[in-house]
């Protein structure tokens, strides 16, 4: 049912900037469009970002539009997520995530902080 | 942005109990509705979507049901490794939406 990888992410100062991967394997990736969720401990989960099948559709949550990049590349089955200008509170762990009617599978996980 | 409101916070029950889980939307989001498992450590996994519809290789002991603003998951036959922090999500309208969560507990 495939499986998601995650790697980047750990300790950055506000104002800084971090890259998440997320590679792909067990299915079709170019078929399926991709998103970040992300949880802030103690909080619920938050949808961060989508993108479309094809890449050609982008959306972000207000909480992060103009400071996150999320990219995507379908020949080498990989999700990526480009957070810049970066904040405290967007200190959480984020996850990468296949949509399937649900998020379904769900990556390990890779976590963020962001401190002083 | 709609609202997912989950019910209770906390749930403790015993092994072979039923539990059951509530969400409410702040407006209709028809079935279009995923429930989740989160256990401390692990990555959160899709058991229900489109309100009713198992996943893979989710147990029948998982039953979710619902339509418009109203949902509900229960799970029979509890035993100690359905405990988690359950959370419900709206997927009807952009950004899709979870409720605060629901610790379940097996006593």
């Amino acid at each position: 049912e495939g499986q998601l990888m995650q790697s980047g992410g750990g300790l950055v100062k506000p104002g800084g900037s971090l890259r998440l991967s997320c590679a792909a394997s067990g299915f079709t990736f170019t078929t399926y469009s991709m998103n970040w969720v992300r949880q802030v401990p103690g909080k619920r989960l938050e949808w961060v970002s989508s993108i479309s099948a094809s890449g050609g559709l982008i959306d972000y949550a207000d909480s992060v539009k103009g400071r996150f990049t999320t990219s995507r590349d379908n020949a080498g089955a990989s999700l990526y997520l480009q957070m810049d200008s970066l904040r405290l509170e967007d200190t959480a762990m984020y996850y990468c995530v296949r949509d399937k009617r649900g998020y379904d599978p769900w990556g390990q996980g890779t976590l963020v902080t962001v401190s002083s | 942005e709609v609202v997912v409101a989950q019910s209770p916070g906390t749930l403790s029950l015993s092994p072979g109990d039923r539990a059951t889980l509530s969400c409410r939307a702040s407006q209709n989001v028809g079935t279009y509705f995923s429930w989740y498992q989160h256990k401390p450590g692990q990555a959160p996994r899709l058991l229900i979507r489109d309100s009713s519809n198992r996943a893979t290789d989710i147990s029948p002991r998982f039953n979710g049901s619902g339509s418009g603003t109203d949902f509900s998951l229960t799970i029979d036959s509890l035993e100690p490794e359905d405990s988690a922090v359950y959370y419900c999500e709206q997927r009807n309208n952009w950004p899709h939406t979870f409720g605060q969560g629901t610790k379940l507990e097996i006593k």
